[in-house]
């Protein structure tokens, strides 16, 4: 079972910058937060993980509270081709484990 | 260079029949994994193979479902006696050992009529 609780939706204006909560509130020391997103038809994107220090990348910026049972995502400009369902997803990456999905988030981008 | 790719894209078979499913996985990655996602529902994992050999197959649904991988490359999801339950979409995805990051590929889209 997925160990992350999302909102099942959230709306976000184009423009704009979207935040997506995530709650992983039994995370393990040695578990990294990991984002994808799915866009419509396609297969899953990785976005950006991060274990304790907040991340950025070119598409997204990583947010983990210091006690690391959450994490916020955030896309800073959001454009319409960022309509996804975004996965937050908690792993330990050695040994290969696969990821566990949830139900994610689905993002609309709205213009 | 070359992403995970996967055929056929789209496959409609009728119920009983026996279905094939390939994954070619990123040049060098060790690690691959199947997954079958359903409409609303975010992708479930099946089985992971490390190199040649199943190093995880918890996921596989019944003993319909088998997956191959013989030369630790090319990966091949077998199912029998398909059902109408199997329509969904069937990913795979590669990594190198001990990677952070999981690439997918786009899915088969398997349908059973």
């Amino acid at each position: 079972d997925a160990k992350t609780t999302q909102p099942p939706s959230m709306d976000c204006a184009e423009g704009r910058a979207a935040n997506l909560p995530c709650n992983h509130s039994t995370i393990s020391g040695n578990e990294y937060v990991y984002w994808y997103r799915q866009i419509h038809s396609q297969g899953p994107q990785y976005i950006i993980h991060g274990l304790k220090n907040n991340e950025t990348n070119e598409m997204a910026s990583l947010i983990i509270t210091e006690d690391r049972k959450s994490s916020t995502l955030i896309l800073p400009h959001a454009t319409l081709r960022d309509t996804a369902v975004y996965y937050c997803i908690v792993r330990v990456p050695s040994g290969n484990t696969p990821l566990v999905f949830g139900k994610g988030t689905r993002l609309s981008v709205i213009a | 260079g070359a992403g995970v790719s996967q055929t056929p894209s789209n496959k409609v078979t009728e119920k009983g029949k026996y279905v094939e499913l390939r994954c070619d996985p990123i040049s060098g990655h060790t690690a691959l994994y199947w997954y079958r996602q359903s409409l609303g529902q975010g992708p479930e994992f099946l089985i992971y193979f490390q190199g040649t050999g199943a190093a995880d197959d918890s996921g596989l649904p019944n003993d319909r479902f088998f997956a191959v991988r013989p030369e630790g490359s090319v990966s091949t999801l077998k199912i029998q006696r398909t059902e109408r339950g199997d329509s969904a979409v069937y990913l795979c995805a590669s990594s190198l050992s001990g990677g952070n990051t999981i690439y997918f590929g786009e899915g088969s889209w398997l349908t059973v009529v």
